[in-house]
C-alpha cells in the first residue's frame, strides 16, 4: 500500500484556470505538508496542518488554499493559475510537528501551466 | 534563523569512487539533522538522520556524523554505485520555539555516477 499518495501525477492546464491536487496518507500521521519544488530542485514549504489545524502558512499567494477535511487528507486548490506556478508539488506527512520526525513524501504532482 | 548550506552540484563520479557532499547548518537551538534522497521521478525519502551531537547516522553504505563544533553533517560513501545517482538534500529540524519541528532543506546536490 502506498503510504502517501497524490493525484493527479501530471497536470497540464492553461493560465487562469483553477485546479486541485489531492493528497492522502495511510500512516496514521497527525501532520501533513505541501512543498513546491522548482526546476532547480529547490524545495519550499508552503503549508502544514496538524490534526486538521493550519500550523505553517508560508509566504504563498492567496491563490493557493489548502484544505484538510480530516487528518489523513490534505488538498491544495489553486485559483487563477499563472506560468510561475509550474513546478512539482509534493505532499508529505509526519508523526507529529514538534520533534525530529521523519517526513514521508508522496510521488509528486508535476503541474505545467501553459 | 535556521538554515542549511550544502555544496552545489552537480557532482559526477565514476563507480566505486569516494563521495563527500558537504553540509553545514545554522540553528538557534539543538537541531536534528537529516539527509534525504530523491531518485529521478520520485519523492524524497529519508536516507539517514542524527538527533544529537556526535551521533552518526548510516544507511545503505552512506554515513554522516553530527559535528556541533563545526556545525556540519557531511554525507560520505566509500564506494558509490550507478544506482546512487540522485539528488541529495541536507535538512535540519529544530523542535524548539516557534518552528514547530519544520524541516529546513538545503538546495540539493545532484549526484551522477558513471559505470
Amino acid at each position: 500500500d502506498t503510504a502517501v499518495s497524490q493525484t493527479p501525477k501530471y497536470l497540464v492546464t492553461q493560465m487562469g484556470n483553477d485546479k486541485s491536487i489531492k493528497c492522502e496518507q495511510n500512516l496514521g500521521h497527525d501532520t501533513m505538508y505541501w512543498y513546491k519544488q522548482d526546476s532547480k530542485k529547490f524545495l519550499k514549504i508552503m503549508f502544514s496542518y496538524n490534526n486538521k489545524e493550519l500550523i505553517i502558512n508560508e509566504t504563498v499567494p492567496n491563490r493557493f488554499s489548502p484544505k484538510s477535511p480530516d487528518k489523513a487528507h490534505l488538498n491544495l486548490h489553486i485559483n487563477s493559475l499563472e506560468l510561475g506556478d509550474s513546478a512539482v508539488y509534493f505532499c508529505a506527512s509526519s508523526q507529529g510537528s514538534g520533534g525530529p520526525y521523519e517526513q514521508y513524501f508522496g510521488p509528486g504532482t508535476r503541474l505545467t501551466v501553459t | 534563523g535556521d538554515s542549511v548550506t550544502q555544496m552545489e552540484g552537480p557532482v559526477t563520479l565514476s563507480e566505486e569512487a569516494f563521495l563527500t557532499i558537504n553540509c553545514t547548518y545554522t540553528a538557534t537551538g539543538y537541531p536534528s539533522l537529516f539527509w534525504y534522497v530523491q531518485y529521478p521521478g520520485e519523492g524524497l525519502q529519508l536516507l539517514l538522520k542524527a538527533t544529537k551531537a556526535d551521533d552518526k547516522g548510516s544507511n545503505k553504505g552512506f554515513e554522516a556524523t553530527y559535528r556541533k563544533e563545526t556545525t556540519s553533517f557531511h554525507l560520505e560513501k566509500g564506494s558509490v554505485q550507478v544506482s546512487d545517482s540522485a539528488v541529495y538534500f541536507c535538512a535540519l529540524s529544530d523542535p524548539r520555539g516557534s518552528t514547530l519541528g519544520r524541516l529546513y532543506f538545503g538546495r540539493g546536490t545532484q549526484l551522477t555516477v558513471w559505470p
